[in-house]
């Protein structure tokens, strides 16, 4: 099973909402990762976690903040977003030790914030 | 300078064409370098992956480094409709091997049948 899966494939939530988004592998990765893209534009990191303790933080505002239960599961917590956050929040994983570069990606949460 | 540049087209070529894809990257450490494939409203998928310099081929696919002048490309030979995606180089910009990459900007490719 390659596969890392995200949910929910859509949402839309106003300014006050608190509102959570999840991504779930089960290749037995030891890093996974947060990554935030506008249209046209590449992917940006914002978290990684490795053995499940957050080990790179790229200055992301506190309204996001990353959870990551055990080693299968990844959470973003939304909170108080702003309009401009409005984009595809991609999850993917990749093995601890190395093979960093081969990263699975799940298909994203499409995220508009009203 | 940003670490690593990609025009990003829109390319559109006709099937059975060779493609050419191509980076630059502004840093000599560089050691890791790899191709992403991304669809429409999907999450990229890793392609190809070269270590250092020099070239790496996968079916259809050629990854090719030149350290020298700090250039990598990807060719896509007998191009397919099923090619036509959005394609993200990326390098490891510490050179040592963290877990952070760097992309591209993006080239998105058309193939018409």
């Amino acid at each position: 099973d390659t596969e890392v899966t995200q949910t929910p494939k859509h949402l839309v939530m106003g300014m006050t909402n608190k509102k959570s988004l999840k991504c779930e592998q089960h290749m037995g990765h030891r890093a996974m990762y947060w990554y935030k893209q506008k249209a046209k534009k590449p992917p940006e990191l914002m978290f990684v976690y490795s053995y499940e303790k957050l080990s790179i933080n790229e200055s992301v505002p506190s309204r996001f903040s990353p959870e990551c239960p055990n080693s299968s599961l990844l959470n973003l917590h939304l909170h108080a977003l702003q309009p401009e956050d409005s984009a595809l929040y991609l999850c993917a994983s990749s093995q601890g030790n190395m093979g960093h570069y081969e990263q699975y990606f799940g298909p994203g949460t499409r995220l508009t914030v009203t | 300078q940003k670490e690593v540049e990609q025009d990003p087209g829109p390319l559109s070529v006709p099937e059975g064409a060779i493609v050419s894809l191509n980076c630059t990257y502004s840093n000599s450490a560089f050691q890791y370098f790899m191709w992403y494939r991304q669809y429409s409203r999907k999450g990229p998928e890793l392609l190809m992956y070269t270590y250092s310099s020099g070239n790496k081929e996968d079916g259809r696919f050629t990854a090719q480094v030149d350290k020298s002048s700090k250039y990598i490309s990807l060719f896509i030979r007998d191009s397919q409709p099923s090619d036509s995606a959005t394609y993200l180089c990326a390098i490891d910009p510490s050179g040592a091997g963290s877990y952070q990459l760097t992309f591209g900007k993006g080239t998105k490719l058309s193939v018409i049948p």
